[in-house]
């Protein structure tokens, strides 16, 4: 069975620049999570999705970053106007548990941002 | 704030010992804890959780400890071996007040595990 997928797995870009980064669930999972990995850091939690529930933003760092889930499967994490601070792995998770309690959480290989 | 913490950011190891991994906790309303093991260039894979009902969970050379009084726990490795040499993370979650089941994460523990 597909686990959770990420592209691209690498990414470079120039200061400025706006990126996407995509993210595909496990097939059925209702809970989708952003998180990043800057250097030498913990997870940092970025954005839920659960169903047709409205997401919990809590977590982007400026209005620069934005995400959205269609048809309650993929999901777009976009940075606009990306700074070098913004480099960092962007990691994607999904659990067939959100707000029903336990639930692990699955993650994908990832996405290297650098930016220049 | 630092809410979930591993103080120990390295451990090393011989094959064949048992590997402990400590994490302590600020938040009393965590209510579910997880460990995953991450490998260079790859995701975190998800290895064992507990809930805050429990203070013990097995799963083959993996147990998880929870002390709720001391708001900490362990992950023991017995035996380890060289394939478990890698970052561990440490996780939890509250879901009576977030509701969203997201994960804090502490700073991860390089364990290396010598042959």
């Amino acid at each position: 069975g597909a686990g959770v997928s990420q592209s691209p797995s690498n990414k470079v870009t120039e200061k400025g620049k706006d990126v996407e980064l995509r993210c595909d669930p496990i097939s059925g999972h209702t809970a989708l999570y952003w998180y990043r990995q800057s250097l030498g850091q913990g997870l940092e939690f970025l954005i839920y999705f659960q169903g047709n529930s409205a997401p919990d933003k809590s977590g982007l760092p400026s209005d620069r970053f934005s995400a959205e889930r269609t048809g309650g499967s993929v999901s777009t994490l976009t940075i606009q106007r990306t700074q070098q601070e913004d480099s960092a792995v962007y990691l994607c998770a999904s659990s067939s548990q959100g707000t029903s309690g336990g639930g692990a959480q699955y993650f994908g290989p990832g996405t290297r941002l650098l930016v220049l | 704030d630092q809410q979930v913490k591993q103080n120990s950011p390295s451990l090393s190891v011989q094959e064949g010992r048992i590997s402990i991994l400590n994490c302590d906790y600020t938040n009393s309303m965590f209510d579910y804890f997880l460990w995953y093991k991450k490998y260079p260039a790859e995701g975190p894979t998800f290895l064992i959780s507990i809930s805050s009902i429990k203070d013990k969970n097995e799963d083959g050379r993996f147990t998880v400890f929870l002390n709720k009084s001391a708001k900490h726990l362990s992950l023991h490795i017995v035996p380890s071996q060289p394939g478990d040499s890698a970052v561990y993370f440490c996780a939890a979650s509250d879901h009576g007040s977030s509701n969203t089941g997201k994960l804090i994460f502490g700073q991860g523990t390089t364990l290396q595990v010598k042959p």
